[in-house]
């Protein structure tokens, strides 16, 4: 069975600072892994989805690489703002399903 | 408008009732999916559907049952609620040519 585990459950950064979120998971038989970004009542956003053969994928301020070999998922998001505020989920997919982490909370002080 | 929209956002019974959560998509998409999301837990599979006949049991489907009415709607039911089914309870939908999901904001739900 998949686990899918982020550390750390919570950080809370000033602004500007880089933010790095980490993703790990047991079984490295995966199809992708995407980034979610969870805002509360607005349910969750895909931020990015990166496939098994690629290394990284880039948008705007954030970089996510993927080492499938040792099962890790690295988010960075570049230069933080408050706006960046919420819980970011990692997802990798397997045969038929998305196995989720529980998500890192971020809080972004001005 | 929103593309995925849930139906109660909020929800409180109490256990032993039966209860029916809604979801429809303006998207066009083939496939729909119910989750529930507990507390320091990631979200988990309950229900999915390719297609309007094709229903599968998710890693968590015991004492949930789904309808897929159309292409666009897809129900998730509680025949008998429980105190530990109390979580939050998202829908989402995917095309069968694309491996992104979109999540609707999700139904609150409480059972007492």
């Amino acid at each position: 069975k998949q686990e899918v585990t982020q550390i750390p459950a919570a950080l809370s950064v000033p602004e500007g600072e880089n933010l790095v979120l980490n993703c790990s998971f047991t079984d490295s038989a995966i199809y992708n892994l995407q980034w979610f970004r969870q805002d509360p009542g607005k349910g969750l956003t895909s931020l990015l989805l990166i496939q098994s053969s690629q290394r990284e994928q880039t948008s705007g301020r954030l970089n996510a690489s993927l080492d499938k070999s040792s099962g890790r998922s690295t988010l960075y998001i570049a230069a933080s703002q408050p706006g960046d505020s919420a819980t970011y989920l990692c997802a990798v997919r397997g045969d038929y399903k998305l196995s989720f982490g529980a998500g890192t909370t971020v809080t972004v002080r001005a | 408008d929103a593309d995925v929209t849930q139906t109660p956002r909020n929800r409180i019974t109490k256990t032993g009732k039966r209860i029916m959560l809604e979801c429809s998509q303006t998207k066009g998409h083939d496939r729909m999916y119910w989750y529930r999301q507990d507390p320091g837990l990631g979200l988990r599979l309950i229900y999915y559907s390719f297609d309007v006949k094709d229903i599968n049991k998710g890693e968590i489907s015991d004492g949930y049952s789904v309808s897929r009415q159309a292409q666009a709607k897809f129900s998730l039911s509680l025949e008998s609620a429980i105190p530990n089914q109390t979580a939050l309870y998202f829908c989402a939908t995917s095309d069968s040519g694309s491996e992104t999901q979109y999540f609707g904001p999700g139904t609150r739900l409480l059972v007492l």
